[in-house]
C-alpha cells in the first residue's frame, strides 16, 4: 500500500464544474503539499498545510489531521486548470512522498 | 525576483557517462532539494541540503550524490549513467523558518536528461 493515495485517477469534467481530489496518507506528517503540474514537467506549489483550510483564487484545499485526509477543490473549473494535480506529504525525516498524481482535463 | 533556476534544460547522454545538473535557489532560499520523475511517475526525492549540509537521502544508490555551494546553488552528479537513470530532475528550495523544520518548496523548471 502505497504511503500516499489520491483519488481519482483521473478526472474529466465540463467548464464550470466543481472538482474535487481527495488525498489520503498513513505516515505522520509535518506538513502537506498541493503541487500543479503540467505537461513538459513544471511543478508549481498550490498549498502547504499543516492544519485546517486554505483558499487562493478558485482554488481550496483542506486537510483533516485526525483523520489523515485531505482534498483539494476547484471551483468555477476552466480548460486552463486541465494538469496533474500532485499530493505530496513530508515526513518526520524532512522529505516529501509523493501521491501519484490526478490527471485532470477540463473541456470546454 | 527569479524563481529557482535549473540548467541546462535537456541533455542526452550515453550508458556509463557521467553528468552534472545545476540548480540556483530562490535568492534567500538556503534549502535545495532533488528529485527524480520517471516518465508516467511521481517524483521521488533524491538528497536534500540545507545550509550546504545533507539532511536527508532517498533511496537511491551511491551512484548519486550532490552537493551545495556557499551561494546556496547546487549540483546533482550522477556517474556510470544507465537507461533507467533517463528522467525529469526537478530541484525545489525552500526556506526554513528558525524553529520550523519545513517550508513551502517552489520547484524548478527541470533538467531533462535521457540516457541512450
Amino acid at each position: 500500500k502505497n504511503e500516499v493515495e489520491q483519488s481519482p485517477q483521473n478526472l474529466t469534467a465540463q467548464e464550470g464544474e466543481f472538482i474535487t481530489i481527495n488525498c489520503s496518507y498513513s505516515v505522520g506528517i509535518s506538513a502537506l503539499h498541493w503541487l500543479q503540474q503540467h505537461p513538459g514537467g513544471g511543478i508549481v506549489s498550490l498549498f502547504m498545510l499543516s492544519s485546517g483550510k486554505k483558499k487562493h483564487g478558485r482554488l481550496i484545499a483542506t486537510i483533516n489531521i485526525q483523520e489523515k485526509h485531505s482534498s483539494l477543490h476547484i471551483t468555477a473549473s476552466h480548460p486552463r486548470d486541465s494538469a496533474v494535480y500532485i499530493c505530496a506529504v513530508m515526513d518526520s525525516n524532512y522529505q516529501l512522498i509523493w501521491g501519484a498524481g490526478t490527471k485532470l482535463i477540463i473541456k470546454p | 525576483d527569479a524563481g529557482v533556476t535549473q540548467s541546462p534544460t535537456h541533455l542526452i547522454k550515453t550508458r556509463g557517462q557521467q553528468v552534472t545538473l545545476r540548480c540556483s535557489p530562490i535568492s534567500g532560499h538556503k534549502s535545495v532539494s532533488w528529485y527524480q520523475q520517471v516518465l508516467g511517475q511521481g517524483p521521488q526525492f533524491i538528497f536534500q541540503y540545507y545550509e550546504k549540509e545533507e539532511r536527508g537521502r532517498g533511496n537511491f544508490p551511491d551512484r548519486f550524490s550532490a552537493r551545495q555551494f556557499p551561494n546556496y546553488s547546487s549540483e546533482l552528479n550522477v556517474n556510470a549513467l544507465l537507461l533507467g537513470d533517463s528522467a525529469l530532475y526537478l530541484c525545489a528550495s525552500s526556506s526554513p523558518r528558525y524553529g520550523q523544520l519545513y517550508n513551502e518548496q517552489f520547484f524548478g523548471p527541470g533538467t531533462r536528461l535521457t540516457v541512450l
